[in-house]
């Protein structure tokens, strides 16, 4: 079955430690994001990737980093400058052009103490 | 002001009732529109696309008025499994990202 796979689940860190978030896709989308959610709030853009070897900051993109090596991948590195990475991180992708919809991984919930 | 704003809600409604729920985009740049249904600590996934048209589908009714900058969605005969938040999405093709609303919750009781 083709979709977004997104992992670990859950993810625990000490602050001050970077940490990198995977996200495949075998949907041969070309555009891939990341967002971020926290609680009882909406998802907010960090980065986002149109075509393999490029990509863009969204709207919360300090203290993140990502690559986009490869079609199928897109990891997000939550570094020790992101001041409150405790939160719910959302990988998705869709066709390339605004009508295709987002298609979403299951997340990861990370947790910084 | 955010780009797209949603009722706050929570919306609380009987079984049966029917329920709406707005959303007002500033960008008028947005080109394509969404709703996304996402459940308690969930992924979003999609409701449903929004024409100019208006298009239905089953219970659900989305409607959009490029005018106003107004977007609807309209969910007939509520069942308990409708019990969710709802994301209202835009999509601005000259900067190809999507941006969403902080969503609206719906809870149906029996």
């Amino acid at each position: 079955d083709g979709g977004i796979t997104q992992s670990p689940k859950y993810l625990f860190r000490k602050e001050g430690q970077n940490v990198t978030l995977s996200c495949e896709q075998n949907l041969n989308h070309d555009a891939m994001y990341w967002y971020r959610q926290d609680p009882g709030q909406g998802l907010r853009l960090i980065y986002y990737s149109q075509i393999v070897n490029d990509f863009q900051k969204g709207d919360i993109a300090e203290g993140y980093s990502v690559s986009r090596e490869k079609k199928e991948s897109f990891p997000l590195t939550v570094t020790s400058a992101q001041k409150n990475p405790t939160a719910f991180y959302l990988c998705a992708s869709s066709e390339a052009g605004g009508n295709s919809p987002l298609h979403f991984g299951n997340g990861t919930r990370l947790t910084v103490t | 002001r955010k780009e797209v704003e949603q009722d706050p809600g929570p919306f609380n409604v009987p079984e049966g009732a029917t329920v709406a729920f707005n959303c007002t985009y500033s960008n008028s740049a947005s080109q394509s529109f969404f709703w996304y249904r996402q459940d308690c600590r969930k992924e979003p996934k999609l409701l449903m696309s929004v024409y100019s048209s208006g298009n239905e589908d089953g219970r659900f009714t989305a409607q959009l008025n490029r005018a106003s900058q107004y977007i609807s969605l309209l969910i007939r005969d509520s069942k308990l499994s409708d019990s969710a938040t709802y994301l209202c999405v835009t999509y601005n093709t000259n900067a190809g990202k999507s941006t969403f609303g902080d969503g609206t919750t719906l809870t149906v009781k029996p």
